[in-house]
Formats: C-alpha cells, structure tokens, sequence
C-alpha cells in the first residue's frame, strides 16, 4: 500500500496570503488528522476529520480551517498568513477516528515558509 | 488532562552503546502510549505502541519500552546503537475514545558517536 502523501512538500509564501496544503491517505483509511510541527511549540494537534466531518480540534485560530472529501483526501487551508506560521505540517490517517487506539501513519510533511 | 515530559532535549551515546531515552506521562485515564522516530525532513514513523496487554513493548529496529504504571513512564531502549538511529525521538499518549487526541513530548535528539 502506498503510504500518506502530501502536497506540495515545500511552499514559500508571504504575510496576509493563504495557502491550501493537501493530503492522501492510506487507501482505505478514513480519518484524517493535521499537525504543526514547530521548533519553538513542538507538535500541535490541528484538526481530525472522520467521513466528512470535523471530530476533533485543537487550540488554533479560526485562520485555520480544513475539510475532508468523499474519497478521504482532505485539505487545510490557512488565511491571512503570518510569520509564525512557518511550521511543517504533518498529516496523519488511520482506519478510525480517535488518537488512541487505532495507530496512525504520518505522511512525509509540507515545510511552510512564511516571508 | 495528558501530558508527556521528556526530559533533555539532546542525548549523546557511542555505536554500540546503550540507548536509553526517558518518557513520563500524565493522563486522567488509562493511557495509550507511543514512540515515534522522526529522521530529517521526514514525517514520523511509529516506532512502538503500548495498549496495555504487555508492559514489556518491542518495537521496530530493535527498540522497546516498559510501561511502568508506579512511575508514570514509558522509556525507551536498544541495547546497541547504530549509527542509523540518530534521529529525533517523539513521546505521544492518548486516551481511548474517538475523541481521543495525540499529545506529544518535546522530542529528544540522539546523535551516535562513531
């Protein structure tokens, strides 16, 4: 089976522009969950999606959005970029929705630089 | 609440050395507990994962941990380090549930001296 996959890996942009980052999952896997990796926070939990709906959120701003498609694939967008923002991104998907019992596989990450 | 403390965020061992890298928890419920391993510009790969049927967890390129509920943690080890290994390592627990959420640790880089 093909792994997670993202795109695009690497992504340069400036203050107050958006950006949309993309993300596969495992063939068959239905939950799909973002992560910002960041030197200074560490990993954040973002936003986990399940068949189409938002299940689970972190403490991110609302510039911070994302959603999931019929086929799984899901998208996040992030408005109004800012400095902070410059994160790698990693997108996680499993079987079911919840962290715990069910284990899940990262995808390789989109760098966001934000100028 | 969860929380994961790593301790340190560098750790220094020679080839062929023991690996030992530290994970305590927090959790209000009975955990699920995890190491991944993240290598350069890569995502994280799962390493191992405790689901409370044995303490003694083996993992992937010879890693394990023991779950030690008195203690609050979850180290990992490898009783000879490779020069692969060099990485960064990610201490993660969650609850059950499928509003569960990932929480993880500051991250600990090993470096393997020749």
């Amino acid at each position: 089976k093909a792994g997670v996959t993202q795109t695009p890996r690497y992504l340069i942009k400036t203050r107050g522009q958006q950006v949309t980052l993309s993300c596969s999952p495992i063939s068959g896997h239905r939950s799909v969950s973002w992560y910002q990796q960041t030197p200074g926070q560490g990993l954040q939990f973002l936003f986990e999606y399940f068949s189409e709906t938002q299940r689970n959120k972190g403490n991110f701003p609302g510039r911070f959005s994302g959603r999931q498609f019929s086929n799984s694939r899901s998208e996040m967008n992030v408005s109004t970029l800012e400095l902070g923002d410059s994160a790698l991104y990693l997108c996680a998907s499993s079987n079911y929705p919840g962290q715990g019992s069910d284990t899940q596989y990262f995808g390789p990450g989109t760098r966001l630089t934000v100028l | 609440a969860q929380s994961v403390t790593q301790l340190g965020s560098h750790v220094s061992v020679s080839e062929g050395a023991l690996v030992l890298l530290r994970c305590n928890y927090s959790s209000s419920v009975p955990p699920y507990l995890f190491w991944y391993v993240q290598y350069p510009n890569q995502g994280l790969q799962l390493l191992l994962k405790y689901t409370s049927a044995a303490t003694l967890v083996k993992g992937i390129n010879g890693f394990e941990a023991e779950f030690k509920k008195s203690e609050t943690s979850f180290h990992l080890t490898k009783p000879s380090a490779h020069m692969s290994d060099a990485a960064e390592y990610f201490c993660a627990v969650a609850g059950a549930g499928a509003n569960s959420k990932l929480t993880f640790g500051k991250g600990i880089t090993l470096s393997v001296r020749p």
